[in-house]
């Protein structure tokens, strides 16, 4: 059974720093991986799409990067802002008609 | 475009009662999904849809049902609430495979 972690569950961080969140998934046969963000009393937005033949996406500020092998997916937020601060959760499936695996989450602030 | 619109945002039930929430959209995506997330925990699927008239159980289907009879809608029914059904509810739906899932903003449920 797949299972989806992400590490740490919260991260504070002055504005202006790069920073990394983490996600790790135990069955590394996937076929694609998201990162969402949500807001406090929200759904969720998806912010990157990987497929399992990528090894990163890039949208603005943000790149995720994907590594089958070892199980793990990274998203990198560049010089953060305050509009940051959120919960980012990943979430992988394992094949074109099954559903979505999602971690906990990492509950993101930013500090002006 | 209005995307996923979930009714009600919140809602008080006693334990016994019955009600369903509302989840449309208006993209005309195949694919519909119910998730709940509670506190500190990822989203974990409750039923989803691959087209009107398909209907099948996700990872915790006890104590709700659903039905697909248009594209646009899918109705989720707790027949007799329980407190273990106190949470927030997620609607969400893609077009296809490699698409990435649009969520509403959840309906906030109790409980007491």
């Amino acid at each position: 059974k797949q299972e989806v972690t992400q590490i740490p569950a919260a991260l504070s961080v002055p504005e202006g720093e790069n920073l990394v969140l983490n996600c790790s998934f135990t069955d590394s046969a996937i076929y694609n991986l998201q990162w969402f963000r949500q807001d406090p009393g929200k759904g969720l937005t998806s912010l990157l799409l990987i497929q399992s033949s990528q090894r990163e996406q890039t949208s603005g500020r943000l790149n995720a990067s994907l590594d089958k092998s070892s199980g793990r997916s990274t998203l990198y937020i560049a010089a953060s802002q305050p509009g940051d601060s959120a919960t980012y959760l990943c979430a992988v499936r394992k094949a074109v008609g099954q559903n979505f695996v999602f971690g906990p989450g990492t509950r993101l602030s930013v500090l002006p | 475009n209005a995307g996923v619109t979930q009714t009600p945002k919140f809602r008080i039930l006693k334990i016994g009662q019955s009600m369903t929430l509302q989840c449309t959209q208006d993209m005309n995506h195949n694919y519909m999904y119910w998730y709940r997330q509670d506190p500190g925990m990822g989203l974990k699927l409750i039923y989803y849809s691959v087209g009107a008239g398909i209907t099948d159980k996700g990872e915790v289907p006890n104590g709700y049902n659903v039905s697909r009879s248009t594209t646009e809608d899918f109705p989720l029914r707790l027949e007799l609430a329980a407190p273990s059904q106190t949470s927030v509810y997620f609607c969400a739906s893609r077009l296809s495979g490699d698409q990435p899932q649009h969520f509403g903003d959840g309906t906030r449920l109790s409980i007491l």
